[in-house]
Protein backbone atom coordinates (compact mmCIF):
# COMPACT_ATOMS: atom_id res chain seq x y z
CA UNK A 1 0.00 0.00 0.00
CA UNK A 2 1.37 3.64 -0.93
CA UNK A 3 1.82 6.14 1.70
CA UNK A 4 3.61 9.32 1.91
CA UNK A 5 5.51 9.59 5.53
CA UNK A 6 6.27 13.32 6.04
CA UNK A 7 8.80 14.42 8.48
CA UNK A 8 8.28 15.21 12.51
CA UNK A 9 7.26 18.46 13.66
CA UNK A 10 9.46 21.73 13.65
CA UNK A 11 9.90 24.89 15.70
CA UNK A 12 12.14 27.83 13.90
CA UNK A 13 12.68 31.04 14.44
CA UNK A 14 11.69 34.26 12.46
CA UNK A 15 13.70 34.56 9.57
CA UNK A 16 15.61 31.03 9.65
CA UNK A 17 14.48 28.09 7.24
CA UNK A 18 12.82 24.43 7.36
CA UNK A 19 13.11 21.49 5.16
CA UNK A 20 10.47 18.73 5.36
CA UNK A 21 10.93 15.80 3.56
CA UNK A 22 7.93 13.39 2.16
CA UNK A 23 9.15 9.55 1.08
CA UNK A 24 6.83 7.49 -0.97
CA UNK A 25 6.52 4.29 0.39
CA UNK A 26 5.24 0.83 -1.26
CA UNK A 27 5.42 2.31 -4.60
CA UNK A 28 6.53 3.26 -7.37
CA UNK A 29 8.81 7.02 -7.33
CA UNK A 30 9.43 9.48 -9.60
CA UNK A 31 6.91 9.72 -12.87
CA UNK A 32 3.81 11.38 -10.77
CA UNK A 33 4.44 14.56 -9.40
CA UNK A 34 4.06 15.57 -5.67
CA UNK A 35 2.56 18.81 -4.13
CA UNK A 36 2.82 20.63 -1.48
CA UNK A 37 -0.57 22.07 0.52
CA UNK A 38 -0.52 24.15 3.35
CA UNK A 39 -3.32 24.56 6.06
CA UNK A 40 -2.48 28.21 8.66
CA UNK A 41 -4.67 28.04 12.06
CA UNK A 42 -8.42 29.54 10.45
CA UNK A 43 -7.46 29.06 7.08
CA UNK A 44 -8.32 27.70 4.11
CA UNK A 45 -5.97 25.28 2.16
CA UNK A 46 -3.17 26.30 0.58
CA UNK A 47 -1.40 24.90 -2.75
CA UNK A 48 2.48 26.07 -2.80
CA UNK A 49 3.49 23.96 -5.79
CA UNK A 50 4.91 20.85 -6.70
CA UNK A 51 7.39 18.55 -8.71
CA UNK A 52 8.09 15.98 -11.09
CA UNK A 53 10.77 14.05 -9.17
CA UNK A 54 11.92 12.22 -12.42
CA UNK A 55 12.21 15.36 -14.48
CA UNK A 56 13.71 17.11 -11.56
CA UNK A 57 10.55 20.20 -12.74
CA UNK A 58 9.14 22.41 -10.27
CA UNK A 59 6.18 25.08 -10.77
CA UNK A 60 5.67 27.40 -7.44
CA UNK A 61 2.68 29.35 -6.74
CA UNK A 62 3.14 33.02 -7.10
CA UNK A 63 3.09 33.61 -3.14
CA UNK A 64 5.79 31.56 -2.16
CA UNK A 65 8.28 32.68 -5.58
CA UNK A 66 11.61 33.04 -4.31
CA UNK A 67 11.18 31.91 -0.83
CA UNK A 68 10.12 27.56 -1.54
CA UNK A 69 12.53 25.39 -3.24
CA UNK A 70 11.32 21.43 -3.99
CA UNK A 71 14.55 18.67 -4.29
CA UNK A 72 13.52 15.04 -4.60
CA UNK A 73 16.08 12.39 -4.50
CA UNK A 74 15.16 9.07 -6.39
CA UNK A 75 17.39 6.82 -4.14
CA UNK A 76 15.43 7.12 -1.38
CA UNK A 77 12.11 8.35 -3.59
CA UNK A 78 12.28 11.36 -0.92
CA UNK A 79 10.92 14.85 -1.92
CA UNK A 80 11.69 17.83 0.15
CA UNK A 81 10.43 21.02 0.62
CA UNK A 82 12.85 23.76 1.56
CA UNK A 83 10.83 27.50 3.04
CA UNK A 84 13.21 30.09 3.57
CA UNK A 85 12.83 33.66 5.42
CA UNK A 86 10.59 32.29 7.49
CA UNK A 87 7.68 34.57 9.30
CA UNK A 88 5.13 33.87 11.95
CA UNK A 89 2.16 33.48 9.64
CA UNK A 90 3.93 31.02 8.27
CA UNK A 91 3.26 28.19 11.15
CA UNK A 92 0.56 25.43 9.65
CA UNK A 93 0.44 22.20 8.71
CA UNK A 94 2.43 21.18 5.65
CA UNK A 95 1.45 18.77 3.70
CA UNK A 96 2.42 16.98 0.36
CA UNK A 97 0.97 15.17 -1.97
CA UNK A 98 0.38 12.68 -4.89
CA UNK A 99 -0.81 14.90 -8.29
CA UNK A 100 -3.37 12.89 -10.19
CA UNK A 101 -3.35 14.50 -13.47
CA UNK A 102 -7.21 15.50 -15.44
CA UNK A 103 -6.74 17.51 -18.21
CA UNK A 104 -4.19 20.26 -17.54
CA UNK A 105 -4.19 20.34 -14.09
CA UNK A 106 -4.03 18.09 -11.16
CA UNK A 107 -6.47 16.63 -7.91
CA UNK A 108 -4.55 15.09 -5.19
CA UNK A 109 -5.45 11.94 -4.61
CA UNK A 110 -3.14 10.57 -1.96
CA UNK A 111 -1.56 12.96 1.14
CA UNK A 112 0.32 12.77 3.69
CA UNK A 113 -0.25 13.24 7.52
CA UNK A 114 0.92 16.61 7.58
CA UNK A 115 3.95 18.13 9.22
CA UNK A 116 3.00 20.89 12.01
CA UNK A 117 5.96 24.07 11.43
CA UNK A 118 5.72 26.65 13.81
CA UNK A 119 7.63 29.59 13.66
CA UNK A 120 8.14 31.17 16.68
CA UNK A 121 10.64 33.85 18.44
CA UNK B 1 -6.70 32.60 -9.15
CA UNK B 2 -10.14 31.29 -9.11
CA UNK B 3 -11.65 32.32 -5.87
CA UNK B 4 -13.92 28.98 -4.42
CA UNK B 5 -16.32 29.86 -1.77
CA UNK B 6 -17.73 27.42 0.39
CA UNK B 7 -20.95 27.88 2.43
CA UNK B 8 -21.89 27.50 4.83
CA UNK B 9 -18.72 27.61 7.16
CA UNK B 10 -20.43 25.21 9.87
CA UNK B 11 -22.73 22.58 9.33
CA UNK B 12 -24.82 21.09 12.31
CA UNK B 13 -26.26 18.02 11.73
CA UNK B 14 -27.79 15.24 13.31
CA UNK B 15 -26.50 11.02 12.85
CA UNK B 16 -28.54 9.51 9.86
CA UNK B 17 -29.64 12.54 8.56
CA UNK B 18 -28.65 14.05 4.72
CA UNK B 19 -26.03 16.69 4.50
CA UNK B 20 -25.39 19.16 1.56
CA UNK B 21 -22.98 21.03 1.31
CA UNK B 22 -21.88 23.94 -1.56
CA UNK B 23 -18.93 25.77 -3.63
CA UNK B 24 -18.88 28.00 -5.73
CA UNK B 25 -16.68 29.37 -8.54
CA UNK B 26 -15.68 32.28 -9.48
CA UNK B 27 -15.78 31.48 -12.81
CA UNK B 28 -16.61 28.13 -14.40
CA UNK B 29 -14.40 25.32 -13.63
CA UNK B 30 -16.24 23.12 -16.23
CA UNK B 31 -16.39 19.97 -14.03
CA UNK B 32 -12.57 20.01 -12.95
CA UNK B 33 -13.38 20.23 -9.42
CA UNK B 34 -12.32 17.84 -6.21
CA UNK B 35 -14.00 16.77 -2.55
CA UNK B 36 -11.87 16.05 0.26
CA UNK B 37 -12.26 14.88 4.10
CA UNK B 38 -9.58 16.37 6.61
CA UNK B 39 -9.75 15.25 10.25
CA UNK B 40 -7.28 16.32 12.86
CA UNK B 41 -3.79 14.38 12.89
CA UNK B 42 -4.93 12.52 9.69
CA UNK B 43 -4.14 13.03 6.51
CA UNK B 44 -6.78 14.31 3.69
CA UNK B 45 -8.56 12.29 2.22
CA UNK B 46 -9.63 12.57 -1.91
CA UNK B 47 -13.76 11.85 -2.25
CA UNK B 48 -14.35 13.09 -5.45
CA UNK B 49 -12.84 14.13 -8.82
CA UNK B 50 -14.16 15.48 -11.44
CA UNK B 51 -16.95 17.04 -10.04
CA UNK B 52 -19.05 13.97 -9.26
CA UNK B 53 -16.69 10.47 -9.68
CA UNK B 54 -15.97 8.58 -6.14
CA UNK B 55 -12.78 8.19 -5.47
CA UNK B 56 -11.24 4.57 -4.96
CA UNK B 57 -12.85 2.91 -1.85
CA UNK B 58 -14.79 5.49 -0.92
CA UNK B 59 -18.51 4.75 0.55
CA UNK B 60 -21.46 5.35 -1.78
CA UNK B 61 -23.39 7.89 0.82
CA UNK B 62 -21.16 10.16 -0.84
CA UNK B 63 -21.92 11.78 -3.86
CA UNK B 64 -20.93 15.27 -5.56
CA UNK B 65 -22.88 17.33 -8.55
CA UNK B 66 -22.68 20.49 -10.82
CA UNK B 67 -20.74 22.16 -13.21
CA UNK B 68 -19.20 25.57 -14.53
CA UNK B 69 -19.39 27.48 -11.15
CA UNK B 70 -22.07 25.78 -8.67
CA UNK B 71 -21.24 22.29 -7.53
CA UNK B 72 -22.45 20.32 -4.01
CA UNK B 73 -21.42 17.67 -1.93
CA UNK B 74 -24.23 15.23 -0.60
CA UNK B 75 -24.57 12.44 2.31
CA UNK B 76 -27.10 11.08 2.28
CA UNK B 77 -27.45 9.73 6.03
CA UNK B 78 -24.20 10.81 8.38
CA UNK B 79 -22.19 8.11 9.86
CA UNK B 80 -20.36 9.27 13.30
CA UNK B 81 -16.91 8.97 11.06
CA UNK B 82 -18.36 11.97 8.72
CA UNK B 83 -17.76 14.41 11.06
CA UNK B 84 -14.88 16.38 9.41
CA UNK B 85 -13.98 19.20 7.79
CA UNK B 86 -14.79 19.48 3.52
CA UNK B 87 -12.79 21.13 0.79
CA UNK B 88 -13.53 21.83 -2.53
CA UNK B 89 -10.66 21.93 -5.33
CA UNK B 90 -10.71 23.09 -8.83
CA UNK B 91 -8.06 22.47 -11.51
CA UNK B 92 -9.45 23.80 -14.17
CA UNK B 93 -6.69 26.57 -14.04
CA UNK B 94 -3.53 27.63 -12.65
CA UNK B 95 -2.56 27.83 -9.65
CA UNK B 96 -5.35 25.13 -8.12
CA UNK B 97 -6.94 26.69 -5.77
CA UNK B 98 -9.26 25.40 -3.07
CA UNK B 99 -12.11 26.71 -0.63
CA UNK B 100 -12.17 27.69 3.15
CA UNK B 101 -14.01 24.69 3.61
CA UNK B 102 -17.28 23.51 5.42
CA UNK B 103 -16.95 22.03 9.15
CA UNK B 104 -19.43 19.34 9.71
CA UNK B 105 -20.27 19.23 13.35
CA UNK B 106 -22.81 16.93 15.14
CA UNK B 107 -25.86 18.28 16.44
Amino acid sequence: QVQLVQSGAEVKKPGSSVKVSCKTSGGTFGIQGITWVRLAPGQGLEWMGGIIPKLRTANYAQNFQGRVTFTADESTSTVYMDLSSLRFDDTAVYYCARERLDGDYWYFDLWGRGTLVTVSS
Amino acid sequence: EIVMTQSPATMSVSPGERATLSCRASQSVSTKLAWYQQKPGQAPRLLIFGASTRATAVPTRFSGSGSGTEFSLTISSLQSEDFAVYSCQQYDNWPPSFGQGTKLEIK
